[in-house]
């Protein structure tokens, strides 16, 4: 069972378009919700992360968008170039029973492709 | 953040021998974790190694073929035993570091090949 739901698979846009890739969740115990980036051959690197008492958070060009009672985060990134061509993960922590730490359970993937 | 140094970057093995991946920290961590992410696909959990304890494995990942060892903090390797060609994937070592600005960090894989 897939916990934390990610759409769409690919994506295609031009430069200076504003990709958007939705998360979807549904256990109300995951309390911190990263996106990740990857390019080929390299590991996932973080690129921006959200608690869910905010509804928006904003780094450069990346933007979450968090929506607490319909369980969904979405990542916006404006003005996009070709470099920002990656894959992109959400992904979503719980805390371990007892425990202030926790685990990460990822999306599936989007592939993004900026054309330039 | 935590820079992670994870060796081989790649190898390419026979079926039936083992390959143990070496996952170093700069920094001292409580936990470790080791994923598998296969071709074009999304991390899976392997395991949360803590020190001075024994690995806890997630469902469908069992000791014996995936032994992992945590002897300090900053140091954990991951051993693919008794490989066969589904194990070719991406095998990748993280850290927690809190969930502020540096959250949790990638060493960059091994790209594992079995032949």
């Amino acid at each position: 069972q897939q916990q934390v739901k990610q759409s769409p698979q690919s994506l295609i846009v031009q430069k200076g378009g504003i990709p958007i890739i939705n998360c979807a969740y549904e256990n109300t115990a995951f309390d911190y919700f990263p996106w990740y980036q990857q390019f080929p051959g390299k590991g996932p690197a973080l690129l921006i992360a959200i608690r869910p008492d905010v509804s928006e958070k904003k780094e450069g060009r990346f933007t979450i968008s968090f929506n607490k009672s319909a369980k969904q985060f979405s990542l916006h990134i404006m003005d996009s170039q070709p470099g920002d061509s990656a894959t992109y993960f959400c992904a979503a922590r719980i805390l371990r029973r007892g425990s202030t730490l926790g685990r990460l359970y990822f999306g599936r993937g989007t592939q993004l492709t900026v054309w330039p | 953040s935590a820079v992670i140094s994870q060796k081989p970057s790649r190898d390419i093995c026979q079926r039936g021998t083992s390959l143990t991946i070496q996952c170093q920290v700069d920094s001292q961590v409580t936990m470790m974790f080791w994923y598998r992410q296969q071709p074009g696909q999304s991390l899976t959990l392997i395991a949360t190694a803590n020190q001075g304890s024994e690995a806890t494995y997630e469902s469908g990942f069992v000791i014996d073929k995936f032994p992992i060892s945590r002897p300090n903090l900053t140091f954990s390797t991951l051993t693919v035993s008794n490989m066969s060609p589904e194990d070719s994937s991406i095998y990748l070592c993280s850290v927690e570091e809190g969930t502020g600005a540096r959250g949790y960090t990638f060493g960059s894989g091994t790209r594992l090949t079995v032949v």
